[in-house]
């Protein structure tokens, strides 16, 4: 248990939703980093919070966003859903103190497997 | 970019043989090394890593050297078992603005057989 949660674990859905992904970083991390795993594309990095700050952006599409919370929890909110948005997405947590640093572990969530129909 | 590439799999073995799974990676600067390790219906669990050349990391009789002058972080195990069938990835720091992510190998999928 690498004490970083996701909800939810699965989620079906169809073309145009919206959703809602959840996670909760370790107790204590200050980084929440989101990734898309899919057979296609590999492990893709989104983007990154650092305490409650966007840090970082990868292959973020438009119609995706996320952000974070006092609390530090993080929610990826993607909209407009396309088929190809299919895919497992990964929250990672890091940072326990300082700022964050290349060497770092991230630590992932079980992931939430989303399927649009 | 920095990219990391990975040799493909699937890769099969008995148990107690012998395991390679090749990395290489392009990157600027220095960055960290990681991997990462999936088992099925799991997220990845990091396995190992290194911070600078040379450094060798090691965990659960899983080891990776990095080395800077082939530009390398091969992971190696002497005697491998069924429990160790997974998919490994290989991953780099990437600095971007003032944060970091990692920059993932395509992953290399393991299976041991008895």
């Amino acid at each position: 248990d690498s004490g970083v949660t996701q909800t939810p674990k699965h989620l079906i859905t169809a073309t145009g939703q919206r959703v809602t992904l959840r996670c909760s970083p370790r107790s204590g991390d200050l980084s929440v980093y989101w990734y898309q795993q899919s057979l296609d594309q590999g492990l893709q990095f989104l983007i990154q919070y650092y305490n409650g700050e966007e840090r970082a952006k990868g292959n973020i599409l438009e119609r995706f966003s996320a952000q974070q919370f006092p609390d530090l929890h993080s929610e990826l909110n993607l909209s407009s859903l396309e088929l190809g948005d299919s895919a497992l997405y990964f929250c990672a947590s890091s940072t326990p103190d300082g700022q964050p640093k290349g060497t770092d572990t991230q630590y992932f969530g079980p992931g939430t497997r989303l399927t649009v129909l | 970019g920095n990219s990391v590439t990975q040799m493909e799999g699937p890769v099969t073995l008995s148990e107690e043989a012998f395991l390679t799974i090749n990395c290489t990676y392009t990157a600027t600067g220095y960055p960290s090394l990681f991997w990462y390790v999936q088992y099925p219906g799991e997220g990845l669990q990091l396995l190992l890593k290194a911070t600078k050349a040379d450094d060798k990391g090691s965990n659960k009789g899983f080891e990776a050297t990095y080395r800077k002058e082939t530009t390398s972080f091969h992971l190696e195990k002497g005697s491998v078992q069924v429990s160790d069938s997974a998919v490994y990835f290989c991953a780099l720091s990437d600095r971007s603005n003032s944060g970091y992510a990692l920059n993932f190998g395509k992953g290399t999928s393991l299976l041991v057989t008895p």
